[in-house]
């Protein structure tokens, strides 16, 4: 079954510079969410969109900016990168709209390297 | 208070027995609960979700929620030690997950 695929895979950045991290749903699903998590943390809720359009929003940086497409990948804009970006993001997907508690499946992530 | 608690472990069972993993929310939380699995460095993996008050079996696997004490757990029967991950709790709120901050599992041979 196709899962949730996520892009780059690995990225290295210098600080102040800017990232974009991708994210293909599986086939179907029209709900994106984006998660972050640092080192020995549990992952945070950054942000979610349903039918191209942003449907909740949790501790996300202004640096930080995403959009949901057409074809409904996802793409998470950082800007003015910090150290403390360093992290794996997650990025899951799930079938159900706004506001229900459908199962939601993680992409493999991208692991963001700040130096 | 965190809105998801968890015992952050080691949790350390020996191979072939049962492993229980505990969870708690705060009262804001959502009632549609998941377990995830997570490996070092990999992403979480759907173990188990339930929405209701009582056990939900599938296989080696069994959730309990218990909405009145506010309390969901997770059984693991017949431990192996590719078992070994930490668990995270998730309930949702609205259309997102609160991860607790996970329980490790060693299931040694």
């Amino acid at each position: 079954a196709a899962g949730v695929i996520q892009s780059p895979r690995h990225l290295i950045k210098e600080k102040r510079e800017t990232a974009t991290l991708k994210c293909y749903p599986i086939p179907r699903h029209d709900t994106v969410y984006w998660y972050q998590q640092g080192p020995g943390q549990d992952p945070q809720f950054l942000i979610s969109f349903y039918e191209k359009m942003q449907s909740d929003k949790g501790s996300i940086p202004d640096r930080f900016s995403a959009q949901q497409f057409s074809d409904y990948h996802s793409e998470l804009n950082m800007s003015s990168l910090e150290l403390g970006d360093s992290a794996l993001y997650f990025c899951a997907s799930s079938p159900a709209g706004r506001g229900l508690t459908d199962t939601q499946y993680f992409g493999p992530g991208t692991r963001l390297t700040v130096l | 208070q965190k809105e998801v608690e968890q015992n952050s472990g080691p949790l350390s069972v020996p191979e072939g027995a049962i492993a229980s993993l505990n969870c708690t929310y705060s009262d804001r939380v959502s009632q549609s609960f998941f377990w995830y699995r997570q490996y070092s460095g990999k992403s979480p993996e759907l173990i188990m979700s339930i929405y209701s008050n009582g056990d939900k079996e599938d296989g080696r696997f069994t959730a309990q929620l218990n909405k009145a004490s506010q309390y969901v757990s997770l059984l693991i029967r017949d431990s192996q030690p590719s078992d070994s991950a930490t668990y995270l709790c998730a309930p949702s709120l609205a259309d997102k997950l609160i991860f607790g901050t996970g329980t490790r599992l060693q299931v040694f041979p």
